[in-house]
């Protein structure tokens, strides 16, 4: 049971680049997220999907996609990468409880 | 609309002394609220949650956190500071029925020899 999985661990882009944040939980959850973390910013919700075949804007959508490919997947896609995406991506799950499971995160650097 | 505010991005303690980190609600319905700690490289962990059972809510490494409706508060407590538990603190609040978290924007907890 490896719980919250993300892929890459790192990354560096330049600007203008595209990209695609791979995240797999193996819990079973319906629910999943996709945060971004920023120094003295805490954590800011992009996009979550509440079930597979759903998918809702957060906070901060700009710039981002996203796809619930089935249960287990859910990927962010940054299609023209910009210095202000810079940042630490986290993705979570969640079931009918009211945690939320996160995975190790990615760290994104746009030059 | 809810709302997350923790009081100092930086507390400093010394081993063995109590550790306090505040944490300041706002909702308008009865909240569920949360303690999370990500150590230095990593994700978040969750260390104890409310969610309108015993006030007094005990966590994961010795944390407890106390609900105190009146003060819109959810301080989070440790009677003796351990050199482990320096990382970084996030209160979270639920907002809505999808389950979506509303962080502060984290306390670091530095604790000294």
């Amino acid at each position: 049971n490896a719980g919250v999985t993300q892929t890459p661990k790192f990354q560096v882009l330049k600007t203008g680049q595209s990209m695609t944040l791979q995240c797999a939980q193996d819990m079973n959850h319906n629910s999943m997220y996709w945060y971004r973390q920023d120094p003295g910013m805490g954590l800011r919700l992009i996009y979550y999907s509440a079930s597979e075949g759903t998918t809702d804007k957060g906070e901060v959508p700009n710039g981002y996609n996203v796809s619930r490919l089935n249960k287990r997947e859910f990927s962010l896609r940054l299609e023209s990468a910009a210095p202000s995406q810079t940042s630490v991506y986290f993705c979570a799950s969640r079931k009918d409880s009211h945690e939320q499971y996160f995975g190790p995160g990615t760290r994104l650097t746009v030059t | 609309a809810q709302s997350v505010t923790q009081l100092g991005s930086h507390v400093s303690v010394s081993e063995g002394a109590l550790v306090l980190l505040r944490c300041n609600y706002s909702s308008s319905v009865p909240p569920y609220l949360f303690w999370y700690v990500q150590y230095p490289n990593q994700g978040l962990q969750l260390l104890l949650k409310y969610t309108s059972a015993a006030t007094l809510v005990k966590g994961i490494n010795g944390f407890e956190a106390e609900f105190k409706k009146s003060e819109t508060s959810f301080h989070l407590t440790k009677p003796s500071a351990h050199m482990s538990d320096a990382a970084e603190y996030f209160c979270a609040v639920r907002r809505g029925s999808q389950g979506n978290l509303i962080f502060g924007k984290g306390t670091k907890l530095s604790v000294k020899p």
